[in-house]
């Protein structure tokens, strides 16, 4: 009975391969994110969609294009991996930010990528 | 533009209090939100807050909002080992865009 829930937990690939994470919420949020979260933890947003379409990318490469098929997922995936794409990806979803109702965000468990 | 500063590192000795810090920059920001993470875990919210308030207590955490300063900060009370963790301040900038500080990490000692 997961809320947000992302596969899969670890992602050991190697380089130049394509690979995708999925992303699935049953809280009937509108917006879904995804963040990449360094050896640092620093987390940063990298997409945000809202009903389906892409309102936030944040300068993040070309290979990566996220996919919403339906409000409730938001998939990510990734062409040519990178050493440096090694990280934790970490799905979320809220309520749309109107201005005026707290839209905390709800985070998956998080995907390790390593890259080899 | 946007941007949300945190301190790195913080240690406390147990039974005392925590207290970390945030600046924020978007002033239009609504909800503040502090969330921790655990060790191989996702992010849990801790406590929020709404920027018409200045004060906001839950049990043993109490959050400060000064809005005129920008400033946001997570108190505490009575630390425990189970407080171990990183914790984020986090701010809802704009549509659809939530972002994160880059995190304190929580040290405890005995």
């Amino acid at each position: 009975d997961t809320a947000v829930s992302q596969t899969p937990k670890y992602l050991v690939t190697q380089m130049g391969n394509d690979k995708s994470i999925k992303c699935e919420q049953n809280l009937g949020h509108d917006t879904m994110y995804w963040y990449k979260q360094d050896s640092k933890k620093f987390l940063k947003i990298m997409f945000s969609y809202n009903n389906k379409e892409l309102i936030i990318n944040e300068t993040v490469p070309n290979r990566f294009s996220p996919k919403s098929p339906d409000k409730a997922h938001l998939n990510l995936h990734i062409n040519s991996l990178e050493l440096g794409d090694s990280a934790v990806y970490f799905c979320a979803s809220s309520r749309a930010n109107t201005g005026h109702q707290n839209t905390e965000a709800f985070f998956g468990q998080g995907t390790r990528l390593t890259v080899v | 533009g946007e941007d949300v500063e945190q301190s790195l590192f913080l240690s406390v000795r147990e039974g005392d209090s925590s207290v970390i810090n945030c600046t924020y920059t978007d002033s239009s920001s609504t909800y503040l939100y502090w969330y921790k993470q655990e060790p191989g875990a996702g992010l849990q919210l801790l406590t929020y807050i709404f920027s018409n308030m200045d004060m906001k207590q839950d049990q043993r955490l109490t959050v400060l909002l000064n809005k005129k300063d920008k400033h946001l900060s997570l108190r505490i009370a009575d630390t425990q080992t189970g407080d171990s963790a990183i914790y984020f301040c986090a701010e809802n900038s704009s549509a659809s865009k939530i972002i994160f500080g880059s995190g304190t990490r929580l040290s405890i000692r005995p």
